[in-house]
């Protein structure tokens, strides 16, 4: 009964792989999101989706791309790993019109070694 | 300067202790205000949420927020050991789907 999954947890891998993190929420949301937090525990936002939109697209790499299959489902793919891509990655959703109340998954611990 | 600025602590208080965490910002159209707990290795959850100056209680945790101030706090009674976990603070404008956050404040309560 999981609001917010994320998977894998744990993602150890070389520099100049190609991989893939997934997100589903199971709370009927209709915006979801991306965010970074870096080792100082700064939350930055990457990207939002609302009804499978693209609504958010901060700086971020091109490296990185965020798909929507549907409004349940965010998932991210980067391309070429570099060290600094090193963080935890958080999925995260939220009804509009219910405030601004986001939920969070667990986060993805990625480790680019 | 930064939109919000929070201490990232870490902040160290014996237990039963009243704890204040705190946050400054700059922007005066933020219309809401939030805090998040986020316990090691997991995610944000959301512990108070408003949108008026004043105080708000929900149990053991008091928000308060003084617009005119730009100034926003989170009073914590009693603090447990359980409480020791890293506070976010957040705030936005309704018209916008993006919040802005604080760096957060690591806290350890000491049994």
């Amino acid at each position: 009964d999981t609001a917010v999954s994320q998977t894998p947890k744990y993602l150890v891998t070389q520099m100049g792989n190609d991989k893939s993190i997934k997100c589903e929420q199971n709370l009927g949301h209709d915006t979801m999101y991306w965010y970074k937090q870096d080792s100082k525990k700064f939350l930055k936002i990457m990207f939002s989706y609302n009804n499978k939109e693209l609504i958010i697209n901060e700086t971020v790499p091109n490296r990185f791309s965020p798909k929507s299959p549907d409004k349940a489902h965010l998932n991210l793919h980067i391309n070429s790993l570099e060290l600094g891509d090193s963080a935890v990655y958080f999925c995260a959703s939220r009804r509009t019109g219910e405030g601004e109340k986001l939920f969070f998954g667990s986060g993805t611990q990625l480790s680019v070694l | 300067q930064k939109e919000v600025e929070q201490d990232p602590g870490p902040l160290s208080v014996p237990e039963g202790a009243i704890v204040s965490l705190n946050c400054t910002y700059s922007n005066s159209a933020f219309q809401y205000f939030m805090w998040y707990r986020q316990y090691s290795r997991k995610g944000p959850e959301l512990l108070m949420y408003t949108y008026s100056s004043g105080n708000k209680e929900d149990g053991r945790f008091t928000a308060q927020v003084d617009k005119s101030s730009k100034y926003i706090s989170l009073f914590i009674r009693d603090s447990q050991p359980s409480d020791s976990a890293t506070y976010l603070c957040a705030m936005g404008v309704h018209s916008n789907y993006q919040l802005i956050w604080g760096a957060g404040t690591k806290l350890i309560i000491k049994p």
